[in-house]
């Protein structure tokens, strides 16, 4: 069974322009949820979708956006791209939207602004 | 607030030996505690899962234990080999309003030298 996929794997843009990052979740998963993590850091949550409705969001800016799909696959968007947005985004697939459940990650998708 | 805790950051030890890693939460009101393994630059493979009702769990080589109570668990690690090198993160869903997300650590390094 495949688990869960992002693309692209990598990918460089310039500050200013806009960026969309795709996720598949595990067949059967309908809960899509997105975390960006810098360097050294842990992974920070940014927005988490369960049936295609948002159910959760974290303190990032309005330039950052996301949509679930009637597939529950998912994409995350950012607009305006600043330098620090350079993260590893991860997409974590789950069973249920909340409440007692497992999380399952992708391998992340690079993106580098410069 | 949700906060998490690792300890050590970095750890470096020789192959063949037992090490246990550290993680602390300062709210004990929480469903779930996951422990991930992250190879460098790469996404986060789920280890282990502890549901809040239990106390340990293994697989293979590794045992987490859980004490909610007092906000701690423990990453158990026996006969350490080369591949086990990585960072290893923990993370917490929390009970309440916030159980739509994973609140992580930053993560303990762990070398293993041969």
């Amino acid at each position: 069974d495949a688990g869960v996929t992002q693309s692209p794997t990598h990918l460089i843009k310039t500050r200013g322009q806009q960026v969309t990052l795709r996720c598949s979740p595990i067949s059967g998963h309908k809960s899509v949820s997105w975390y960006q993590q810098v360097l050294g850091q842990g992974p920070q949550f940014i927005f988490q979708y369960y049936e295609k409705e948002e159910r959760g969001r974290g303190n990032f800016p309005d330039r950052f956006s996301a949509r679930q799909f009637p597939n529950y696959s998912s994409e995350l968007n950012v607009n305006a791209l600043l330098l620090g947005d350079s993260a590893l985004y991860l997409c974590a697939s789950s069973l249920q939207g909340m409440g007692n459940t497992e999380a399952f990650f992708g391998q992340g998708t690079r993106l580098t602004v410069v | 607030k949700q906060e998490v805790t690792q300890i050590p950051a970095a750890l470096s030890v020789p192959e063949g030996e037992n090490l246990v890693l550290n993680c602390s939460f300062t709210d004990s009101a929480i469903y779930n505690l996951q422990w991930f393994r992250q190879d460098p630059g790469k996404g986060l493979t789920s280890l282990l899962l502890i549901q809040s009702s239990q106390r340990e769990q293994t697989s293979g080589r590794l045992n987490a234990s859980l004490d909610k109570s007092s906000g701690r668990s423990t990453l158990y690690i026996a006969a350490s080999q080369p591949g086990d090198s990585a960072t290893y993160l923990c993370a917490v869903r929390e009970r309440g309003g916030s159980n739509y997300k994973l609140t992580f650590g930053k993560g303990t390094l762990l070398t293993v030298n041969p």
